[in-house]
């Protein structure tokens, strides 16, 4: 089983919905955790970290859930320029390591 | 600051040569990490550094990789001989600390290919 798994999409929506994904992680001890977004062809960028009590930017909500070790992302009246890959990641033991992400692909 | 700098940006090289990726971290960062990223297996950690020692290499696939990190400005990958499989994107990404406001940057990564 994976250290962290994703489900790889691809997530196929109409502009103006809303969509979410989640990420499921294996290691209980894992204290941080992240979304972050890569563009085709591009390297990965931090979107937003997630706090135990769930934070909110703008149009993208992430939770976190202990109990059933998975995180979530929450996209909000979605983009097109939201089209992308979202990862995961899961600092486990001061590694950081990353699910193999969700596609997402956002149409007019 | 100019973010952390990969070199080459493109390499494609014959089955059997030795291939060497370069890495500059964001002055400053203790933490430096390599990953591979490919379709199948999705963005793969490979070893990090702190403070320039090498910290957890168990991602490292066989001894034909080797990565190190002579100083804190300059980190090296380097695959001897380079295979087939081995082609891939290769990031390179640093941080400040580890946490949950941290925040890894990444290169523009390495695209490999072994022919």
């Amino acid at each position: 089983r994976k250290e962290v798994e994703q489900d790889p999409g691809p997530f196929n929506v109409p502009e103006g919905a809303t969509v979410a994904f989640n990420c499921t992680y294996s290691n209980s001890a894992s204290q941080s955790f992240f979304w972050y977004r890569q563009d085709c062809r591009k390297e990965p960028k931090l979107l937003m970290s997630v706090y135990s009590s769930g934070n909110e930017d703008g149009r993208f909500t992430a939770q976190l859930n202990r109990a059933s070790q998975y995180i979530s992302l929450l996209i909000r009246d979605s983009k097109l320029s939201d089209s992308a890959t979202y990862l995961c990641a899961v600092d486990s033991s001061y590694k950081l390591i990353f699910g193999s992400g969700t596609r997402l692909l956002v149409r007019p | 600051d100019a973010g952390v700098i990969q070199s080459p940006r493109h390499e494609v090289t014959e089955m059997g040569q030795e291939v060497t990726l370069r890495c500059k971290p964001i002055s400053g960062h203790d933490y430096l990490f390599w990953y591979r990223q490919t379709m199948m297996r999705g963005l793969e950690l490979l070893i990090y550094f702190n403070n320039n020692v090498p910290i957890d290499d168990s991602g490292m696939p066989e001894d034909r990789f080797s990565a190190k990190m002579p100083n804190a400005s300059f980190s090296t990958l380097k695959i001897q001989p380079s295979e087939p499989r081995d082609s891939a994107v290769y990031f390179c990404a640093s941080s400040f600390g580890t946490g949950s406001n941290t925040e890894a940057f990444f290169g523009q990564g390495t695209r490999l290919t072994v022919v």
